[in-house]
């Protein structure tokens, strides 16, 4: 089924530890970012890329890492979790001009 | 960075009604498209509607329409014939290249 294939659905971490959340889309869109998703605050950019190879830092990027090797990839990478980043996050992808297509969300708990 | 306002956190709308959602943006941009997108409890973020900024017809999917004012900067969305699966949180986004969301507005759908 074509989409945004995100991964894992839930996930508790403990403090310091480090994780990826798992980004795949299949729609050949250039443009992926990841958001995190807070009572009250909407939805908050960490990370865009504009196309493989290609970055940049959203609104929330400190203590997260995201890479772009391929057009269907696109993983977060928490470097060493704090329970601030306890968070629904989304995944989300698109041509240009067009909307999103999100991921089903990670929720992310750090105790 | 652009802002998206949405101003009424939660609305209530008797089912068969019709309830309007406001949204403002700020921009200095002319070309750009704005989004609703529909949050239920699953968490899913689903697409409801796009509307092109140079195009001044509204947009309209089924049961719900668009009333797009640019020179007010405005982009309310209107739910006719409201029904249970309707209830969800709303988001309103802009976008030229990033997307920016507002923070949301919950609707209840009350039989």
């Amino acid at each position: 089924n074509a989409g945004v294939t995100q991964t894992p659905k839930f996930q508790v971490l403990k403090t310091g530890q480090s994780m990826t959340l798992q980004c795949a889309q299949d729609m050949n869109h250039e443009y992926m970012s990841w958001y995190r998703q807070d009572p009250g605050m909407g939805l908050r950019l960490i990370h865009y890329s504009v196309g493989a190879g290609i970055t940049d830092q959203g609104e929330v990027p400190n203590g997260y890492n995201v890479s772009r090797s391929t057009t269907e990839d696109f993983p977060l990478r928490l470097l060493s979790a704090a329970p601030s980043q306890t968070s629904v996050y989304f995944c989300a992808s698109s041509y240009r001009g067009y909307g999103y297509t999100f991921g089903s969300g990670t929720r992310l708990t750090v105790v | 960075a652009q802002t998206v306002t949405q101003s009424q956190p939660e609305m209530s709308v008797q089912e068969a009604e019709t309830v309007t959602l406001s949204c403002t943006y700020d921009t200095s941009e002319s070309d750009y498209y704005l989004f609703w997108y529909k949050q239920p409890p699953s968490r899913q973020m689903i697409l409801v509607i796009r509307q092109e900024a140079y195009k001044q017809q509204n947009a309209t999917e089924n049961r719900f329409s668009v009333n797009f004012q640019k020179a007010a900067k405005s982009f309310s969305l209107k739910i006719s014939d409201s029904q249970l699966g309707d209830a969800a949180m709303y988001f309103c986004a802009y976008r030229r290249g990033q997307f920016y969301f507002g923070t949301g507005t919950s609707l209840t759908v009350i039989p």
